[in-house]
This record gives C-alpha cells, structure tokens and sequence, in this order.
C-alpha cells in the first residue's frame, strides 16, 4: 500500500503554545487528506478534510482557528494546534487518499501539553 | 443518527482459533466498507474492504462478510495470531467520497 509519514510522532508542549504536526504521502500525490483525533480506547473522529490548494473542511464542533490546516502541496498538509491547552492533549492520525481510492493512514502523533 | 456501530467492544481467543469481530451499520446509503486494524500508539492499518455489490470477500487469513438486509458486516479471521491482537475497527462511507467514518472498535485480544 501507499505509505504516508507523519512526523513528529510525539510531541510534548508547554500550555499556551502552538505544535505543528507534518502529514506526508511519500509515494503518491494526495488530493486530499484528512486530520482525525483519537481519545484513549475510542473511535478515530474526523476533524477535517483538505484539499490541495483549497482550504479545509472542518466538522461540527471543530475550531477552525484552534485548529489550523494546511494543504500547500499534493504530498503534504500540516495540522497546527494553536494555544494548546491539557485538554487538547490526544492522539492526532492523517490519512491520505488519491482521487477514488482508500485513504492510507500515518503513524499517528502523540500530543501532550502539560 | 446515522452510525457505525460494533457488538462487541473486546474478544479474547486463543491462538490457532477463529476470531469474528461484528460490526452493524445504519446507514443504507453507505456503499464502501473497511476494516482497518490498530495496534497500540500507531495508526489504522488497512485489512481488507468490501463494497455494496458485493457480500463477501477473501483475503490472506481474513474474510469480510457483508449483510445489506441487516445492515452488518463481519471480519473473520482464520488461525488467529498473537500478533493479531489489536483493536480493529469498522468504517463505512458512502457515494464515492472514500472519507472512511469509524465504529467504535473491538479490542481483540489473543492468548498464546
């Protein structure tokens, strides 16, 4: 399958401070991509959908500008998490799909604000 | 509202033993189904997919049954393995958009 990397895979920051997160495909041109976040022993939940070149969809109850994406390339989009708090402390997962195929999904990133 | 849902939220098994992992769905427009297994602090990994003209589908070890009347999906997994044991989850979409939406998950677990 389609590899996609996302970097970093864990991230510790201070409240109040912003972290990106890196989502690549490296083998493929994405012409989207999607940011989930997922609690301990729950479900993924779909944050956002971006589109190269356009801007992001974001799903009900998603802070667009808490959560800032973007999709500047075919093979890469960034999730900054702006002024995180504790409770924005999750696991954070991209995939990416070509056009009419499955989505592949990163390793994940580990985000801990303390 | 519209959901994807799983029975059974852990399996335990033994080694060498058939595991089946339920899922149930709502939605009758959703025509693309996956199974993606998640082992502990990575992301989902894709299994195996069925779409809605299908009702069943084989792969190495694993079979995907599909009930449209019922609305549910199975993951049979043959001879399972210790390395087997991770959450798998169900997703569904619908009309093309390949924008997979999960079920709650099932943490497998398989004694040696």
């Amino acid at each position: 399958g389609a590899v996609v990397s996302q970097h970093p895979s864990r991230v510790i920051c201070k409240s109040g401070t912003s972290v990106k997160i890196e989502c690549r495909s490296l083998d493929f041109q994405a012409t989207t991509m999607f940011w989930y976040r997922q609690f301990p022993k729950q479900s993924l939940m779909l944050m956002a959908t971006s589109n190269e070149g356009s801007k992001a969809t974001y799903e009900q109850g998603v802070e667009k500008d808490k959560f800032l994406i973007n999709h500047a390339s075919l093979t890469l989009s960034t999730l900054t998490v702006t002024s995180a708090h504790p409770e924005d402390s999750s696991f954070y997962i991209c995939s990416a799909s070509r056009q009419n195929t499955e989505a592949f999904f990163g390793q994940g990133t580990r985000l801990t604000v303390v | 509202g519209e959901s994807v849902g799983l029975h059974l939220p852990t399996l335990s098994v033994q080694e060498g033993d058939n595991s089946i992992i339920n899922c149930a769905y709502s939605n009758s427009a959703s025509d693309y189904f996956i199974w993606y297994k998640q082992e502990s602090g990575k992301g989902p990994q894709f299994i195996i997919d069925i779409r809605s003209n299908m009702d069943k589908r084989q792969g190495q070890r694993v079979t995907v049954l599909l009930n449209k009347t019922v609305k549910h999906l199975s993951l049979q997994i043959a001879a399972t393995q210790p390395g087997d044991s991770a959450v798998y989850f169900c997703a569904e979409s619908r009309g093309g958009s390949y924008i997979p939406t999960f079920g709650r998950g099932t943490s497998l677990i398989v004694h040696p």
